[in-house]
């Protein structure tokens, strides 16, 4: 079966340290998503891309970078993470532009001290 | 103003309960209206989803659409503890048809 993979599921990182999120689709999906959710927040949009070496940036995209190399995966970056961005990430791809079924991972917890 | 605004609850309802969960929108664009559903550390699934105004029935859920005072609702019959979760509404639309979601709303259904 298809499916949308996110790794690692749980990370504990420093202040200041680069830290990577990955995210693999097996759906052929052009578009992806990076979300992350806190309470009181819901989810709100990192950055997104409807295809390959295409990047936008969403709402709270300040302290992150996306790039897209192939079909299959769109990884995070944290650049220098911060106590802020501790918080639970959200990968999720879609197959049509225009619908708004998208099909989400089971999510990154990521911890900065 | 958040272009999704949704009441984050918390709904506590007796099992067999009819439960109204509900939502506002402010972008004129949004064309398509969904809800997902959100159990504990787990990613939404989709649950609803709907273009434009009208009715859409599913089993013992039903969503509405307003687009006329843009208000997004959903209807569960014969809530079950099963349907303990948050619930997310969302739309999207425009030139990027990126979804904006609802802060969600946390119900518990009580046996």
């Amino acid at each position: 079966d298809a499916e949308i993979t996110q790794s690692p599921r749980h990370k504990i990182t420093e202040t200041g340290r680069q830290v990577t999120l990955a995210c693999h689709q097996t759906w052929n999906h052009n578009n992806m998503f990076w979300y992350r959710q806190d309470l009181g927040h819901g989810l709100r949009l990192i950055h997104y891309s409807y295809g390959v070496h295409d990047t936008n940036k969403g709402e709270v995209s300040d302290g992150y970078s996306v790039s897209r190399s192939n079909t299959e995966d769109l990884p995070l970056t944290l650049e220098s993470a911060a106590s802020s961005q501790t918080s639970v990430y959200f990968c999720a791809s879609r197959g049509a532009a225009n619908t708004g079924e998208l099909f989400f991972g089971e999510g990154s917890r990521l911890t900065v001290l | 103003q958040k272009e999704v605004e949704q009441d984050p609850g918390p709904l506590s309802v007796p099992e067999g309960a009819i439960v109204s969960l509900n939502c506002t929108y402010s972008n004129s664009a949004f064309q398509y209206f969904m809800w997902y559903r959100q159990y504990s550390r787990k990613g939404p699934e989709l649950l609803m989803y709907t273009y434009s105004s009208g009715n859409k029935e599913d089993g013992r859920f039903t969503a509405q659409v307003d687009k006329s005072s843009k208000y997004i609702s959903l209807f569960i019959r014969d809530s079950q503890p099963s349907d303990s979760a948050t619930y997310l509404c969302g739309g999207s639309g425009g030139s990027n048809y990126k979804l904006t979601f609802g802060k969600g709303t946390l119900l518990t259904v009580n046996p």
